[in-house]
């Protein structure tokens, strides 16, 4: 158990609809993150929240949004989804911005049919 | 956009042996980091190595930094079945830029 614990492990849903996934970060940390995992495009930077506040944003998607709640917790929201946008989504966590390691959750395997 | 790129794709060793991996990357950085992922499961981090720093070892682990050649090489020594997975190096670029920048990785099969 690495400290940071995304729900749900698994998802599988249609096109067109909307899920959201859940991410605790390891205790003490400030810094989330979210990558989303394909087999063709590799680990992609989607979003990254301190201390509540977004910091940066990558790849992510008009369709995709994302928040962090006052006691840390992020939820990334996916919506109007399509089967391209089935992948493996990883929440991190790091005490820091910058210099640090990150603490990686087990992902949510998000299957669209 | 990739950053780092590991070489080579994949790498299929005896138990035993050493493995190498290798990771180019394009832009200044800040840090250089090597993570492990076993299959359809979360990445671990291994190793950090600052832009200052030439070299460093944690246990069976040896990584190499050359900010002059922009590339990394990560050492695995007397490999064993448990440490197949996949390997990323990872960059942090600083100057405003506070998330990892993700290899494609190289996948190592150790053959018992």
């Amino acid at each position: 158990d690495s400290g940071v614990t995304q729900t749900p492990k698994h998802l599988i849903t249609a096109t067109g609809q909307r899920v959201t996934l859940r991410c605790s970060p390891r205790s003490g940390d400030l810094s989330v993150y979210w990558y989303q995992q394909s087999l063709d495009q590799g680990l992609q930077f989607l979003i990254q929240y301190y201390n509540g506040e977004e910091r940066a944003k990558g790849n992510i998607l008009e369709r995709f949004s994302a928040q962090q709640f006052p006691d840390l917790h992020s939820e990334l929201n996916l919506s109007s989804l399509e089967l391209g946008d089935s992948a493996l989504y990883f929440c991190a966590s790091s005490v820091e911005e910058g210099d640090y390691g990150y603490t990686f959750g087990s992902g949510t395997r998000l299957t669209v049919v | 956009s990739q950053q780092g790129e590991e070489d080579p794709q994949a790498l299929s060793i005896q138990e035993g042996e050493n493995a190498t991996m290798n990771c180019s990357y394009k832009t200044s950085i800040n840090n250089l980091q090597w993570y492990r992922q076993n299959s359809g499961r979360g990445l671990v981090h291994l190793i950090l190595i600052r832009s200052n720093e030439r070299e460093k070892h944690s246990g069976r682990l040896r990584v190499t930094l050359d900010t002059s050649k922009k590339s990394s090489s990560l050492l695995i020594t007397a490999s064993r079945a448990a440490d197949t997975a996949s390997y990323f190096c990872a960059t942090y670029s600083g100057a405003g830029s506070y998330q990892l920048t993700f290899g494609k990785g190289t996948k190592l099969s150790v053959i018992p």
